[in-house]
């Protein structure tokens, strides 16, 4: 069976600092993964996925299939960042998802 | 605002009571998720449609929950005989096939059961 590990639930880092939001999966097959994030009151939404190779608001995330993890990443936080992240491994064709219990990240001013 | 849409956005029910949640998908969505989320929680899978045929069903969904989607446009869920155990965020989302695996959630419906 599929899982994803988010060990840290949050994540306080000060504007300006690099952030890293850590994420394992243990997977069967060739993994497809995704981060989503939450936005206060706002609905989850899709944030990368590994295939695009794409950084999307300065965030970053590089599938490593030796340590099986996901990490997003972003060089220099800001406080619009302050979120919910989840991350995300495809189940299968059909669009469903695992998700992670997600990290909360608070960026001080 | 053409994204996916729950109603009702909270709802209280005694246990033992039955609700029903409604979520209309983006036009021209042939696929419709709900999951369930609880605190501290990720978001779990329930079920699944392809149009009109439901094609999954996760263990957490008993048989106290039914969901259609009978026109495949908009789906109901509902929960029979509540318990104070089913108080979560029911979530929907949908997508379109060949999309890319891009789904697009609604901003969910909390169910608190006293």
């Amino acid at each position: 069976a599929q899982r994803v590990t988010q060990p840290e639930k949050l994540l306080s880092v000060f504007k300006g600092a690099p952030v890293e939001l850590k994420c394992n999966y243990s997977y069967s097959g060739s993994p497809e993964l995704f981060w989503y994030v939450q936005y206060s009151r706002q609905r989850l939404q899709l944030l990368l996925r590994h295939i695009s190779r794409e950084s999307i608001k300065g965030f970053t995330a590089d599938l490593n299939k030796g340590e099986t993890s996901f990490h997003l990443k972003k060089p220099f936080a800001q406080e619009e960042d302050s979120a919910m992240y989840y991350c995300a491994p495809l189940r299968d064709n059909f669009n469903k998802f695992y998700f992670g219990s997600g990290t909360k990240l608070n960026v001080k001013p | 605002d053409t994204g996916v849409s729950q109603d009702p956005r909270h709802k209280i029910t005694k246990r033992g009571q039955n609700v029903t949640f409604r979520c209309d998908p983006i036009s021209e969505h042939n696929r419709l998720y709900w999951y369930r989320q609880t605190l501290g929680q990720g978001p779990e899978f329930l079920t699944y449609f392809q149009n009109e045929a439901q094609l999954e069903k996760s263990r957490l969904l008993s048989d106290r929950f039914s969901a259609e989607r009978p026109k495949g446009s908009f789906s109901t869920l509902e929960i029979q005989r509540t318990e104070q155990g089913d108080s979560a965020m029911y979530l929907c989302a949908s997508s379109r096939s060949n999309s890319g695996n891009t789904i697009y959630f609604g901003e969910g419906s909390w169910l608190t059961v006293v």
